[in-house]
């Protein structure tokens, strides 16, 4: 079945550093999430990516869908200690002649930020 | 509107033992998924319920099972636990493809 590799797998940052993680994919998914999970927390959805090449901001986050629909990134510009969490991307895969699905989610990224 | 809850919020039990976890989607949600978290294993899909039917399924021994009653709470049930199956069940809500909304999860613990 369709699968995320997301790296990596642990980011430390000093606050006020960017960050950046990664999913990708060998197929073409058509669509990506990403859910951020606070320590103790559980995921709260951020953003839905579903077009080739989109880019969506929000604030210091910025998400993207790359141009083959095979990748997709979360860049937080100047991290802040309230950035510290698991950042997951997951794929919604809908079965074939269905408008429902499940998602499957990459390992997650756990980023600390020293202050 | 409030959130999804999930009760309880943490369960020990031991080996053998069955377990019966409950959850209450967002008012006017229909469609409730299960999933579970390891540290291992990460987020795993159990299975997803819409108007009581049982619609998508993960890669889950038939210990796992649930159920959805009509008014859109679910349960999931897992029998004859085993040590491996201590984790953070999380259960999310959503009205339609895209956003799940997920409770605050229930932690169990198996001894």
């Amino acid at each position: 079945g369709q699968q995320v590799m997301q790296i990596p797998q642990y980011q430390h940052v000093q606050e006020g550093e960017d960050f950046t993680t990664y999913c990708n994919s060998s197929t073409t998914l058509s669509n990506i999430q990403w859910y951020k999970q606070r320590p103790g927390g559980h995921p709260v959805f951020l953003i839905q990516l579903v077009k080739s090449g989109e880019v969506k901001k929000q604030k210091r986050l910025t998400f993207q869908f790359g141009e083959a629909k095979k990748n997709s990134s979360l860049h937080i510009t100047a991290t802040q200690t309230t950035d510290v969490g698991t950042y997951f991307c997951a794929l919604l895969i809908l079965p074939g002649g269905t408008s429902y699905g499940k998602l499957t989610f990459g390992q997650g990224t756990i980023l600390t930020v020293h202050p | 509107k409030a959130g999804v809850t999930q009760t309880p919020r943490y369960l020990i039990k031991t080996r053998g033992q069955q377990v019966t976890l409950s959850c209450s989607p967002i008012s006017g949600h229909r469609s409730v998924s299960w999933y579970q978290q390891t540290p291992g294993q990460g987020l795993q899909f159990l299975f997803e319920y819409f108007s009581e039917t049982q619609r998508n399924k993960g890669n889950f021994p038939g210990r796992f099972s649930g159920r959805q009653f009509s008014n859109s709470r679910s349960e999931m049930n897992v029998s004859t636990l085993e040590l491996g199956d201590s984790a953070l069940y999380l259960c999310a809500s959503s009205q339609g493809v895209d956003t799940q909304y997920f409770g605050p999860g229930t932690r169990l613990t198996v001894l």
